[in-house]
Order: C-alpha cells, then structure tokens, then sequence
C-alpha cells in the first residue's frame, strides 16, 4: 500500500504569497493531522480530522492558517499570506482509529522556505 | 499539561557501542508511550510502542520499557550501526488520537 503522500516536497515563496500544501492519507484510514516542525519549536500539532471533519484546531498559529478536508482521501493545509516565520516543514499523517488510534503514519513531509 | 522530556543531544556514538536515550514524561491518566524515528529527508516511523505499565516494545533491536513508577521510556540498543543515525522522538498518546511529541535527539554512529 501507498503510504501518505504529500505535495510539493519543497515549496520556496515570497512573503505575502499565498501557499497550498497537499495530503493523501493512507486509504481506510478515518483520521488526518498536519503538524509542523521548525529547530525552535520542535513538532507541533496544528490540526485534525475525523472522517473529514476538524476536531481539534487550537494549535493553528493564526487567522493566517486554514486547513480543509473535501473528502476522505485529500486534505490542504493554505497560508495566506505566508510571512518568512512559517519556514518550516509540515506534515500529514494518518491513522484508523480504535484500536489503532495512537499509532500515526507520517507522509515525507514539504519544506518551505518563505523568502 | 501533558508533556515530554527527552535527553538533549545531539548524541555521538561509535558503531557497536550502546545506546540509550532518556525519555520521561509528564500525564494525567495513563498514556500510550512510543518512540518514532526520523531518517535524513523523510517523515517520522514508529519505532516501537508500550500501552501500559511494565510492558516492553522492541523492534529493530531497540528496546524500551514502560515505568510508572519513575514515569519514564528509555530507548535503549545494544549495539548500535551507522544506519542507526537519525533523530528519535519520544512520545505519548493524550486523550484518543493526540500525539505530545519531546524535541527530539539527534544519534550520530561513526564507524
């Protein structure tokens, strides 16, 4: 089976830009995260989903963030407008719930560079 | 809140020697434990896992017990390759899907 898959594997802008970043979760799998990690901060959750719908969002940083998911096997993590202190790389992961909660399934992850 | 402490690295090591990496946390209730594992350019594997108190995971040589009492997850190989050098995680389960991540430590093996 494929695992997740994340697109652009690198993504360099300009401040102000607008950034979209792409997920497929593993097939059958119900839930969805994004997470970011940067030297400073570490890893950090930003957001997820339960059969397409947000359930936890409280560590998007801002208004700035916005995170969708149309349907079970897409998500899109957008920045607008990125500023340089989003330099980061973000992933997705993925898992199946009960009782396979707790274990996640990391895709390669995209770095971006905000110029 | 829920947290984690890892042991700060970056660690060098040579190949063959042993390894352990100290991991402690902090949680109300009783969480799942895991170690994942990061290789250079891509996302993060679980390396093993532990679901309650005094059991071992192990995996790849890596081993790692769960202890309530000193409320702690050290990664621990007998001897260690250089295809081992990575960044490890320490982790734990909060609540039915949240993941709290420690910061990582860096293992370098030279040969």
């Amino acid at each position: 089976d494929a695992g997740v898959i994340q697109s652009p594997r690198h993504e360099v802008t300009e401040m102000g830009q607008e950034v979209t970043l792409r997920c497929k979760p593993i097939s059958g799998h119900d839930y969805l995260f994004w997470y970011r990690q940067t030297m400073m901060r570490g890893l950090e959750l930003l957001i997820y989903f339960n059969n397409n719908v947000p359930i936890d969002d409280s560590g998007m940083p801002e208004d700035r963030f916005s995170a969708k998911m149309p349907n079970a096997s897409f998500s899109t993590l957008k920045i607008q407008p990125s500023e340089p202190r989003d330099s980061a790389v973000y992933f997705c992961a993925s898992n199946r719930g009960f009782p396979y909660a707790d274990t996640q399934y990391f895709g390669p992850g995209t770095r971006l560079t905000v110029l | 809140g829920n947290s984690v402490t890892q042991m700060e690295g970056p660690v060098t090591l040579s190949e063959e020697a042993f390894l352990t990496i100290n991991c402690t946390y902090t949680a109300t209730g009783y969480p799942s434990l895991f170690w994942y594992v990061q290789y250079p350019g891509e996302g993060l594997q679980l390396l093993l896992k532990a679901t309650k108190a005094d059991d071992k995971g192990s995996n790849k040589g890596f081993e790692a017990t769960y202890r309530k009492e000193t409320t702690s997850f050290h990664l621990e190989k007998g001897s260690v390759q250089v295809s081992d050098s990575a960044v490890y995680f320490c982790a734990l389960s909060e609540g039915a899907q949240k993941l709290v991540f420690g910061q990582g430590t860096r293992l370098t093996i030279n040969p």
